[in-house]
């Protein structure tokens, strides 16, 4: 059954720093690996779907790499600003048709 | 294009009582879900659909019913709220499944059970 871990769950850092954030799964047969964040009190918000023939996605300031040999996925944020202060959640569906989340890492950028 | 809209935004139950959080999505996607999030918990599925007149249950269905009668709405029924359904509800919507597409969510359901 797969499993999907963050870690670390709190990360704080100045505004300006390039950060990685880290998402391990048990499972490498993988359908897709998805990244998501989610403001305090609001939705969720699609960053990233990287399929399992990938092994990287990009958007703007925004880089998921995907290795399923290692069970690992990794996304990496650019230049952050305080705006990108948020919950950001990794999640793969399983053959259930589930999507099985990480606990999610709380990301705070200090100005 | 408004995306996934829910309501209520917030709700507040009596044990026993029953109520719809309604979920709608005008992006013509075929794929629809409710969630759950609990702290420590995550997010768990509660049921699906693929398509108009097809549900299937997730992971968390018990106390729950949904219908699909329109590609546009997949309301979510309590049948007889209970203490341990006080939860964030979420609805999402995907043009495919999920073992190849993003899911677009809604801004959650706030219910609290009494």
């Amino acid at each position: 059954k797969q499993e999907v871990t963050q870690i670390p769950a709190a990360l704080s850092v100045p505004e300006g720093e390039n950060l990685v954030l880290n998402c391990s799964f048990t499972d490498s047969a993988i359908y897709n690996l998805q990244w998501f964040r989610q403001d305090p009190g609001k939705g969720l918000t699609s960053l990233l779907l990287i399929q399992s023939s990938q092994r990287e996605q990009t958007s703007g300031r925004l880089n998921a790499s995907l290795d399923k040999s290692s069970g690992r996925s990794t996304l990496y944020i650019a230049a952050s600003q305080p705006g990108d202060s948020a919950t950001y959640l990794c999640a793969a569906p399983d053959s259930n048709y589930q999507l099985i989340w990480g606990a999610g890492t709380k990301l705070i950028i200090k100005p | 294009n408004a995306g996934v809209t829910q309501t209520p935004k917030f709700q507040v139950l009596k044990t026993g009582q029953s109520m719809t959080l309604q979920c709608a999505q005008d992006m013509n996607h075929e794929y629809m879900s409710w969630y759950r999030q609990d702290p420590g918990m995550g997010l768990r599925l509660i049921h699906y659909s693929v398509g108009a007149g097809i549900t299937d249950q997730g992971e968390v269905p018990n106390g729950y019913n949904v219908s699909r009668s329109t590609t546009e709405d997949f309301p979510l029924r309590l049948l007889s709220a209970a203490p341990s359904q006080t939860s964030v509800y979420f609805c999402a919507s995907s043009f495919d499944s999920v073992w190849t597409d993003t899911q677009y969510f809604g801004p959650g359901t706030r219910l609290t059970v009494l």
